[in-house]
């Protein structure tokens, strides 16, 4: 089977630096993402890793380690608008016509960042 | 605005009934992902078409059934519907070569 974790809840302080801890065993690997849901809304796309290392995107990088099903998301300078769910989700498989094949889903870090 | 637009946003409905939501992918994207949400539960895989034809299934009940049509928007038909079933239902589309850009969702809510 597929499984994919991740803590369930997080607390920072604004303007402090937070790791999302991410590990995987599935059977199939064609790149891990993160997405950031606040409440109620669509998950909106933060970042993708295929190869192991690190991707760096403003205030937000990515870590993967295929070795060691390992993923980490690092959020530096918190705002409060960083107080939502981050959810690592693994690529099984390529998709068609170049398209990304369906994604599984961890249930999401809820991150709480406090004044 | 994602660019995937999906209708109705909000759907209240007894149990035992049919609905079906709708879901418009990306201009030029093929692929259409749809996802189920509950309070409890990560985002759930349900099916994947592409250009029309149902490439992946994932955990989608007998009683759910989808489908992708020429112009390439998407239906999902729930029946006999539970109070389980109760749910955010997200559609995704693929853009290359990064991950899929996701619709607003449609809230159902059996009652």
């Amino acid at each position: 089977g597929q499984n994919i974790d991740q803590p369930t809840e997080m607390t920072a302080t604004e303007g402090a630096i937070v790791q999302i801890n991410c590990t995987y065993q599935t059977s199939g690997f064609n790149g891990l993402f993160w997405y950031q849901q606040h409440a109620g809304e669509a998950p909106t796309f933060l970042s993708y890793n295929v190869l192991d290392g690190l991707e760096e995107k403003g205030r937000f990088s990515s870590f993967l380690s295929r070795s060691k099903g390992y993923s980490y998301l690092l959020l530096k300078e918190l705002q409060m608008k960083d107080s939502a769910s981050y959810l690592c989700a693994v690529s099984l498989s390529l998709g068609y016509g170049g398209s990304q094949g369906n994604l599984i889903f961890g249930k999401g870090t809820k991150l709480s960042v406090k004044p | 605005d994602s660019g995937v637009t999906q209708t109705p946003k909000h759907l209240i409905t007894a149990t035992g009934q049919r609905v079906t939501l709708r879901c418009s992918p990306r201009s030029g994207d093929l692929s259409v992902y749809w996802y189920q949400q509950s309070l409890d539960q990560g985002l759930q895989f349900l099916i994947q078409y592409y250009n029309g034809e149902e490439r992946a299934k994932g955990n989608i009940l007998e009683r759910f059934s989808a489908q992708q049509f020429p112009d390439l928007h998407s239906e999902l038909n729930l029946s006999s519907l539970e109070l389980g079933d109760s749910a955010l239902y997200f559609c995704a589309s693929s853009p290359v070569p990064t991950g899929y850009t996701f619709g607003s969702g449609t809230r159902l809510t059996v009652v």
